[in-house]
């Protein structure tokens, strides 16, 4: 069974600071990594996934994460928050099926000015 | 259209209603989704079609859910004698061709309040 866990239900960050949202992972085989963003009263949008070709992938918005497949990790980061990154992230993962997708539940990140 | 849409944004029922929930997924898309989002939590998965083959309904939590999509498009969540613990919100994702790698657009989701 997959599954991902995510270190912090809430991470607050000076805005300008490096954003850091940890996110490891179980599965039993090559796995699909996804990190959504929500912004509130908005659906899920897709900021970046890894699909086993660069370990270090890069997304919208300034976001990237790296998979680390001897850590199990895939942990988001960004060099500079803004206060438009305030939103709740979710890390999450597939087995490579039909996109039946498990998700963490989620971090709220704060951008304090 | 340009996106997911769900309807009704926010439903609200007593315990014991029936309820339907209603997404209408990008135009051509075959591949759809429903997910449960308890508060505090991440989304988890409900069912899956692909086209109007229900393929999946491993997450649906019992016997009282039941979703449709007869005709490849929209699709329909009826939650039947409704509990406070169905209380969430039910998010509808679509996808092209269902592909691993592709993207899933989500729709805003019904928040579902029982009473």
């Amino acid at each position: 069974a997959q599954s991902v866990t995510q270190l912090g239900s809430h991470v607050s960050v000076s805005e300008g600071a490096l954003v850091l949202l940890r996110c490891n992972y179980s599965s039993s085989v090559p796995p699909y990594l996804f990190w959504y963003v929500q912004y509130p009263n908005q659906g899920l949008q897709l900021l970046l996934k890894y699909t086993s070709a660069a370990t270090l992938v890069k997304g919208i918005n300034g976001f990237e994460a790296e998979f680390k497949k001897s850590e199990t990790s895939f942990h988001l980061t960004k060099p500079s928050a803004h206060m438009s990154d305030a939103a709740e992230y979710f890390c999450a993962v597939s087995d490579g099926g039909y996109q039946k997708v498990t998700f963490g539940t989620g971090t709220k990140l704060q951008v304090i000015p | 259209g340009a996106g997911v849409s769900q309807s009704p944004r926010y439903k609200v029922a007593k315990r014991g209603q029936d309820v339907a929930l209603r997404c209408d997924p990008i135009s051509g898309h075959v591949s759809l989704f429903w997910y449960q989002q308890a508060l505090g939590q991440g989304p988890e998965f409900l069912t899956y079609f692909q086209n109007e083959a229900q393929l999946d309904k491993s997450g649906l939590p019992s016997d009282r859910f039941f979703a449709e999509r007869p005709e490849g498009s929209v699709s329909t969540l009826k939650i039947q004698r409704t509990q406070q613990e169905d209380s969430a919100v039910y998010l509808c994702a679509s996808s092209g061709t269902g592909a691993t790698n592709e993207k899933l657009f989500f729709g805003s989701g019904t928040q579902l309040s029982v009473l």
